[in-house]
């Protein structure tokens, strides 16, 4: 039982790059969250989603892409890097119940530096 | 808004002795809320969450939290510290779409032996 797993763990991508950071769940979770972490910010949701074929915008969405096919994937797409994307990435699931979101588990993250 | 604060950057405690971390809140209505912890390198778990009932709720790793309504606190407290305690501290509250979680900024806590 994995949990949560993310790939790559660390990456280096020059400006106007583009790469997909993976996130894969055998929690059987409907909700899957992505999670950009800077220094001084403490953590801003990029993109969610409550189940298959259901994605939203959080706080911070603009330079990123999601999509969510199957309930154990969900790939957040960066479609032209920038430096300001340097950040360490975490994916998170939660079960999703009565439309509230419960605790969350967490990925041990993408370290991702743009130069 | 739905959001919470952490006044406190960063909290030092001696090794054995009780530690306190803040955290206020700014919620409409009920609130839920939870304490997530960070060591280094590592993603955040999940350590305790408020949702009703009892105002003092006891979590993972010796850890519990008090709810106080009249303060709009959730701070999270241990009786006795130690050094493998020493970690990144997160408070967050479900936006009102419960979708959506807001973090606090975070409390980086030190136990000094």
């Amino acid at each position: 039982n994995a949990g949560v797993t993310q790939t790559p763990k660390f990456q280096v991508l020059k400006t106007g790059q583009s790469m997909t950071l993976q996130c894969a769940q055998d929690m059987n979770h409907e909700y899957m969250s992505w999670y950009r972490q800077d220094p001084g910010m403490g953590l801003r949701l990029i993109h969610y989603s409550v189940g298959a074929g259901i994605t939203d915008q959080g706080e911070v969405p603009n330079g990123y892409n999601v999509s969510r096919s199957t309930t154990e994937d969900f790939p957040l797409r960066l479609l032209s890097a920038a430096p300001s994307q340097t950040s360490v990435y975490f994916c998170a699931t939660a079960k999703y119940s009565g439309g509230v979101s419960y605790e969350q588990y967490f990925g041990p993250g993408t370290r991702l530096t743009v130069t | 808004a739905q959001s919470v604060a952490q006044p406190e950057d960063q909290v030092n405690v001696a090794e054995g002795n009780p530690l306190t971390v803040k955290c206020t809140y700014s919620v409409s209505g009920n609130p839920y809320l939870f304490w997530y912890v960070q060591y280094p390198n590592r993603g955040l778990q999940f350590l305790l969450k408020y949702i009703t009932g009892d105002n003092l709720v006891k979590g993972s790793y010796g850890f519990e939290a008090e709810f106080n309504k009249s303060q709009t606190s959730f701070h999270l407290k241990k009786p006795s510290a130690l050094v493998s305690d020493s970690a990144l501290y997160f408070c967050a509250v479900p936006l009102n779409t419960g979708n959506q979680f807001y973090f606090g900024t975070g409390t980086s806590l030190t136990v000094i032996p």
